[in-house]
């Protein structure tokens, strides 16, 4: 079985363009989520989906993050425009139930650098 | 907003078992342990879960208080390849995962 998919693995960028990171979940997962981890923090909550519905953004840093879930399949998170302390490393992770006692799996991670 | 408290850094003799402590004296009644372990860069890989009984798996053993105030994750005969950010979850109800700092933990030969 697949697991949890990223792309790209890497993406280097100049600040005040814009990056598209996908994320592909372990196939009949409804739950999908973003993590990131900037330059030296800790790992960060962004956001949840359950199908193709936003179920807690609360961790969006700002309206310069957009993610979608179209289909309730595949995820994009866009960073548009991007800025230095952008970067660092998203994590997408994919969960069967949305219950508490259900474990996440988690991608490999796109590293982000804005230049 | 971690609700856990673990110790930077460990080390443990290759084959030897490796005791990690974690503290959540703030846990609800309805709040999940989780262990996650990040191995380089890699994403981070799921262990074991429990919410007030202890469990055992495959890759460990989790211990939980009777006041679930604490818990620790056994890794009963750790090699190289355990050498890794070890991370305790308190899972919330709304689902995130707040990971914390993590203990480092330094398998030696």
């Amino acid at each position: 079985e697949a697991g949890v998919t990223q792309f790209p693995s890497h993406s280097v960028i100049e600040k005040g363009q814009t990056v598209t990171l996908r994320c592909d979940p372990i196939s009949g997962h409804d739950n999908l989520y973003w993590y990131r981890r900037v330059m030296g923090k800790e790992i960060k909550f962004l956001l949840h989906f359950v199908k193709e519905s936003k179920q807690d953004e609360s961790g969006m840093p700002n309206n310069r993050f957009l993610a979608e879930r179209t289909g309730g399949t595949y995820s994009t998170l866009k960073v548009q425009p991007a800025e230095l302390e952008d970067s660092g490393v998203y994590f997408c992770a994919s969960s069967l139930w949305t219950a508490p006692n259900t474990e996440a799996f988690f991608g490999q991670g796109t590293r982000l650098t804005v230049v | 907003d971690a609700k856990t408290t673990q110790p930077p850094s460990m080390d443990c003799a290759e084959g030897r078992a490796a005791n990690l402590p974690c503290n959540h004296s703030t846990i609800s009644g309805n709040e999940y342990v989780y262990w996650y372990r990040q191995i380089h860069s890699q994403g981070p890989q799921y262990i074991i879960h429990g919410l007030k009984n202890n469990e055992t798996n495959e890759m460990a053993s989790l211990i939980i208080t009777e006041d679930r105030k604490s818990s620790t994750l056994i890794l009963p005969h750790a090699t190289l390849r355990d050498t890794a950010v070890y991370y305790c979850i308190v899972r919330a109800t709304g689902n995130q995962f707040y990971f914390g700092t993590g203990t480092s933990l330094t398998v030696i030969p």
